[in-house]
């Protein structure tokens, strides 16, 4: 299957920092990269559809301003968390797919593990 | 929009048993169902998934079953093994490229 790296794998930060997440599709183009959002023990929640070259698709109740996405090229796209407080330590976790008929498996990054003091 | 409800969120069985894990969906319009395996702190990992022109899918002690009427879909875990405790995830997509809407998952334990 398709290779999908992020970094950092984990990052510690003082609450009121930005952070950002680097979500790379090493053996394909991806037009469309996915962010998700997971609390412990609870299910992936769907951030934000990445299109490269144009801007994000943000799901309700997530604040645009606050999750910065950015997917400038086909291989990469990336998650600022700004201004970052604790409740917004969780697990991020990006995906992405070739996105034809046919091939709508999605392979999913390692994670990144957020901490904010 | 799609939402997708999984069942048991709990589940515990004896090596050798077999596991079912049940999940429905509420667009019609969905097409594509995969499921995933999570170990702690790791990424999600397919293990299997089906399109709607099929209604059942193997894949040696896996397998998947469809009911486009009922919008459900189930997945059969056969002869488990204590490597199998993880938690499954079912999900649900209505078009190629899109993002998938998940389960609130399933805590599988097997016990030897």
């Amino acid at each position: 299957g398709a290779v999908v790296s992020q970094h950092p794998s984990r990052v510690i930060c003082k609450s009121g920092t930005s952070v950002k997440i680097e979500c790379r599709s090493l053996d394909f183009q991806a037009t469309t990269m996915f962010w998700y959002r997971q609390f412990p023990k609870k299910s992936l929640m769907l951030m934000a559809t990445s299109n490269e070259g144009s801007k994000a698709t943000y799901e309700q109740g997530v604040e645009k301003d606050k999750f910065l996405i950015n997917h400038a090229s086909l291989t990469l796209s990336t998650l600022t968390v700004t201004s970052a407080h604790p409740e917004d330590s969780s697990f991020y976790i990006c995906s992405t797919s070739e996105g034809t008929p046919g091939t709508d498996t999605q392979y999913f990054g390692p994670g990144t593990r957020l901490t904010v003091l | 929009g799609e939402n997708v409800e999984q069942h048991p969120s709990t589940l515990s069985v004896q090596e050798g048993d077999s596991a079912v894990i049940k999940c429905t969906y509420s667009d019609s319009a969905s097409n594509y169902f995969p499921w995933y395996k999570q170990e702690l702190g790791k990424r999600p990992q397919l293990i299997i998934d089906i399109r709607s022109n099929v209604g059942e899918k193997k894949d040696q002690r896996i397998a998947v079953t469809l009911n486009k009427t009922a919008k459900h879909f189930s997945l059969h875990i056969t002869e488990t093994q204590p490597e199998d405790s993880a938690v499954y995830f079912c999900a649900a997509s209505n078009q190629a490229g899109t993002a998938l809407i998940f389960g609130k998952g399933t805590t599988l334990s097997v016990s030897s």
